[in-house]
């Protein structure tokens, strides 16, 4: 069955300092699709990316960056030169049919 | 174009009382999803319309939750009666068509608290 994992529930960096939030996922799947989302303090969830399993290849968009690694079937999320206004639970996923499954989610602290 | 809206943004209610949530998915939006994230846990698929009917609703976690979506346009719902373990976010997404099914939408969410 598909499953997520975010090993860290808590983080904390101080604003400027890179800070890598790690994902592993388990899926019966050939053919699937990884997500990550932002919830801020106000709640909403925020899409960050969605990422086929065919394209292997990492993306950057601005100061965040993925790392998609399909033989350690990781998904993981850096945020470069983090500021104070990324503060937020992130959640990573998969897909099962049409649903997305999440992670418990990483909540993250940057601190000024 | 207006992204997906859910009424109210939160709701406090004793246990025993009934709440119902509404969604406004994106206009167009075949597709309707309830999710909810219960304090700690991970966000958890509760059910999926297409249009009017129920295509999925195999994380509903009780008789107690009833979910419609009368005419293929808005979605209710209903808990009731409430209880303590109801307490969460409920989220709402939508989706253009089958095709696009992963491209889910989310809502802003409505907050449940039971007391």
């Amino acid at each position: 069955a598909q499953k997520v994992t975010q090993a860290q529930t808590e983080i904390s960096v101080v604003e400027k300092e890179d800070v890598t939030l790690d994902c592993v996922y388990e899926t019966r799947d050939t053919t699937y699709y990884l997500f990550w989302y932002k919830q801020p303090p106000s709640g909403e969830l925020v899409f960050l990316i969605r990422r086929n399993s065919f394209d292997e290849q990492n993306e950057i968009s601005g100061r965040y960056s993925w790392n998609f690694q399909k033989s350690t079937s990781s998904f993981n999320f850096t945020i470069t030169a983090s500021q104070v206004v990324d503060s937020a639970v992130y959640f990573c996923a998969t897909n099962r049919d049409d649903k997305i499954i999440f992670g418990k989610g990483t909540r993250l602290h940057i601190l000024p | 174009e207006a992204g997906v809206t859910q009424f109210p943004s939160h709701s406090v209610i004793e246990k025993g009382q009934t709440v119902t949530l509404r969604c406004d998915p994106i206009s167009g939006h075949d597709n309707l999803y309830w999710y909810r994230r219960v304090m700690g846990k991970e966000i958890k698929f509760l059910l999926h319309f297409v249009k009017e009917s129920k295509q999925d609703e195999s994380g509903m976690p009780n008789n107690r939750f009833l979910a419609e979506r009368t005419g293929g346009t808005y979605s209710t719902l209903k808990v009731q009666p409430a209880e303590l373990e109801d307490s969460g976010v409920y989220f709402c997404a939508s989706s253009q068509d089958w095709a696009r099914v992963y491209e889910q939408y989310f809502g802003p969410g409505t907050r449940l608290t039971v007391t």
